[in-house]
């Protein structure tokens, strides 16, 4: 069965800092892995999607990561910014039509 | 741009009432599913559908049920609710399934069973 892990469950940066949240995942067999954000009391929005056969994607201040081998990837977010703070959480794309999801970091960025 | 519709967006039941949750999609997407996400559980798939007049289930299907009689709409009943299914429920939809495309979720329901 496909485990998600999220490491640190919680983070807090000051403005303008540079960060990095984990992601971990058991089996290796994925099709993609995904991205989100998601805002107190509202739904998820998708980041950034990395296919199996990607390295990397980027979007802005975001650039993730994957590293299928080792089961990893990275979320890194440049220039931090106040309204960066929410919870990002990572999705892993296996067999059938289904999402295996982490628990979510969340992240706050103090002005 | 509407995007994906939850209604209700709060709701209290006692054990044992029935009700339905209704999901709406204006981006002619295929693929809906239904979510809950629980403290300590992440995000759990219920049921998902890969076209109108399809159901299949997920991970936690148990207690619950779904149709799809059109292409936009997506609901999910609970015939007889039970504490359990304290919850918060999302829809979401995609264009081909979670192989290739990214996810777009509704704002999500919360339910609470007495």
């Amino acid at each position: 069965k496909q485990e998600v892990t999220q490491i640190p469950a919680a983070l807090s940066v000051p403005e303008g800092e540079n960060l990095v949240l984990n992601c971990s995942f058991t089996d290796s067999a994925i099709y993609n892995l995904q991205w989100f954000r998601q805002d107190p009391g509202k739904g998820l929005t998708s980041l950034l999607l990395i296919q199996s056969s990607q390295r990397e994607q980027t979007s802005g201040r975001l650039n993730a990561s994957l590293d299928k081998s080792s089961g990893r990837s990275t979320l890194y977010i440049a220039a931090s910014q106040p309204g960066d703070s929410a919870t990002y959480l990572c999705a892993v794309g296996t067999s059938g039509s289904r999402l295996t999801f982490g628990e979510g970091t969340q992240l706050t960025v103090n002005p | 741009n509407a995007g994906v519709t939850q209604t209700p967006k709060f709701r209290v039941l006692k054990t044992g009432q029935s009700m339905t949750l209704l999901c709406a999609q204006d981006m002619n997407h295929e693929y809906m599913y239904w979510y809950r996400q629980d403290p300590g559980m992440g995000l759990r798939l219920i049921h998902y559908s890969v076209g109108e007049g399809t159901t299949a289930k997920g991970e936690v299907p148990d207690g619950y049920n779904v149709s799809r009689l059109k292409k936009q709409n997506f609901l999910l009943g609970l015939e007889s609710a039970a504490p359990s299914q304290t919850s918060v429920y999302f829809c979401a939809s995609s264009n081909s399934g979670t192989k290739k495309e990214k996810l777009f979720f509704g704002s999500g329901t919360q339910l609470s069973v007495l």
